[in-house]
C-alpha cells in the first residue's frame, strides 16, 4: 500500500535552517506531483509547496516563497523540503502528501503522519 | 487568491443524525473542491474529490455536492467513528494553488 513517512523535524532557533524528508513506497513515485502541507498548533491546514512529477516545476505559498525549497529524488522515491530563515510562525506539523492525479495537480489523496517543527529561541 | 469560507466552525450532533457542512468560494472554482476528515493527532484523509466523487473505500454515508462557489458535504447517518474535524480544500492547477477552509469540528452531543 501507499506509504509516506516524514522525518527531519525538531526544535530550531529563528533564522536557522532545517531540512525535512519524506520517504515513499507503494506507488510509482516518479509519476505524481508531491506536496508539503502544514498545520500550526490548533489551526487549520495550509498548503506550503508542490513539485511536479519530474521535478521541473515547483510552486510555493506566498508565506514561504524565497525561504523554502522543495525538491525530489526520483531514484530514491524521496521528497525534501529545505527550510531557511525560519520564523516563529513556521512552527507546525509538516505533512508530505501525494497528488491524486498522475502528471497533474488535483489535490492530495495520501498523507504521511507528519513531522513537527518548532521554531523558538 | 481564492478564499474559502467553511461553516459552521463547530457542530454538536448525535449518532444517527444527518449532518451538513458548507463551503463557499470567493469566486467560481468549478468543481475543484475536495473534502478531508482529520482525527486528533492524525493526518487528514481524503473523503470526497472533485466536489461529489467518493474516494475508494470511503463509506457511502458520506457525500458531497455543488459547483461554482457553493458546496455541501453531508454525512447521512453519523457513526461514532465520524466525530472528527472536516476540511474543504479548493485547488487551481494553472498554476497550482490550494486553499483550505477553516475546518469544522464535529463533536458528540
Amino acid at each position: 500500500q501507499v506509504q509516506l513517512v516524514e522525518s527531519g523535524g525538531g526544535v530550531v532557533q529563528p533564522g536557522r535552517s532545517l531540512r525535512l524528508s519524506c520517504a515513499t513506497s507503494g506507488f510509482t513515485f516518479s509519476s505524481y506531483g508531491m506536496h508539503w502541507v502544514r498545520q500550526a498548533p490548533g489551526r487549520g491546514l495550509e498548503w506550503v509547496a508542490v513539485i511536479s512529477y519530474d521535478g521541473s516545476n515547483k510552486y510555493y505559498a506566498d508565506s514561504v516563497k524565497g525561504r523554502f525549497s522543495i525538491t525530489r529524488d526520483n531514484s530514491k522515491n524521496t521528497l525534501n523540503l529545505q527550510m531557511n530563515s525560519l520564523r516563529v510562525e513556521d512552527t507546525a506539523v509538516y505533512y508530505c502528501a501525494k497528488d491524486r492525479w498522475t502528471y497533474g495537480y488535483h489535490g492530495m489523496d495520501v498523507w504521511g503522519p507528519g513531522t513537527t517543527v518548532t521554531v523558538s529561541s | 487568491d481564492i478564499q474559502m469560507t467553511q461553516s459552521p466552525s463547530s457542530l454538536s450532533a448525535s449518532v444517527g443524525d444527518r449532518v451538513t457542512i458548507t463551503c463557499q468560494a470567493s469566486r467560481d472554482i468549478r468543481n475543484y473542491l475536495n473534502w478531508y476528515q482529520q482525527k486528533p493527532g492524525k493526518a487528514p484523509k481524503l473523503l470526497i474529490y472533485d466536489a461529489s466523487n467518493l474516494e475508494t473505500g470511503v463509506p457511502s454515508r458520506f457525500s458531497g455536492s455543488g459547483s461554482g462557489t457553493d458546496f455541501t458535504f453531508t454525512i447521512s447517518s453519523l457513526q461514532p467513528e465520524d466525530f472528527a474535524t472536516y476540511h474543504c480544500q479548493q485547488y487551481d492547477n494553472l498554476p497550482p494553488r490550494y486553499t483550505f477552509g477553516q475546518g469544522t469540528k464535529l463533536e458528540i452531543k
